[in-house]
């Protein structure tokens, strides 16, 4: 089946901690694409990557930082500097142009303890 | 800047009733247009899509028609189900990146 996986479902922070949020996709999808997602609002670009190797900043970019070293895989972490990080993330691809249909993972909700 | 603007929710209906969600737009060219759905705790899942003036995107028994006099996609359903009930989020395509509205939460009760 082909598919976006994130993991994990759930994750927990401490305070000054880095945790890193996992997406991967087997769609042989060149786009990939990071939200941010909090109650009552729509979804808020992070970051996006449309090849191996290159990203691009999004909306809210401050505070977290990603990587693009395989097609298949745009981790996202989330370091210390961002302070409101409680959410609901999701990752998605796409073939590529921006007028391309995206295609969702299921999520990660992140908590700080 | 482009936008997209829905309607407040929560909506609440009966089963059988008739759903519309409103949605209109502004966007320079000629973006694609989508509605998304998405269930508790889950991500989105594509429900429809037009990419040009005049296209009517259907599933489900849902659709939408791309009105470019208006600028609207609005979501219609003529008989809702308890199932239904989600979040309904209206988006369009931006120069890079897909511009969403806030999202539509649907309760339909039995």
């Amino acid at each position: 089946d082909g598919g976006i996986t994130q993991s994990p479902k759930y994750l927990f922070r401490k305070e000054g901690q880095n945790v890193t949020l996992s997406c991967e996709q087997n769609l042989n999808h060149d786009a990939m694409y990071w939200y941010r997602q909090d109650p009552g609002q729509g979804l808020r670009l992070i970051y996006y990557s449309q090849i191996v190797n290159d990203f691009q900043k999004g909306d809210i970019a401050e505070g977290y930082s990603v990587s693009r070293e395989k097609k298949e895989s745009f981790p996202l972490t989330v370091t210390s500097a961002q302070k409101n990080p409680t959410a609901f993330y999701l990752c998605a691809s796409s073939p590529g142009g921006a007028k391309e249909t995206q295609y969702f993972g299921p999520g990660t909700r992140l908590l700080v303890l | 800047g482009d936008s997209v603007t829905q309607m407040e929710g929560p909506v609440t209906l009966s089963e059988e009733a008739c759903l519309t969600i409103n949605c209109t737009y502004t966007a320079t060219g000629y973006p694609s247009l989508f509605w998304y759905v998405q269930y508790p705790g889950e991500g989105l899942q594509l429900l429809l899509k037009a990419t040009k003036a005049d296209d009517k995107g259907s599933n489900k028994g849902f659709e939408a028609t791309y009105r470019k006099e208006t600028t609207s996609f609005h979501l219609e359903k003529g008989s809702v189900q308890v199932s239904d009930s989600a979040v309904y989020f209206c988006a369009l395509t931006g120069t890079y990146k897909y511009i969403f509205g806030t999202g539509t939460r649907l309760k339909v009760l039995a």
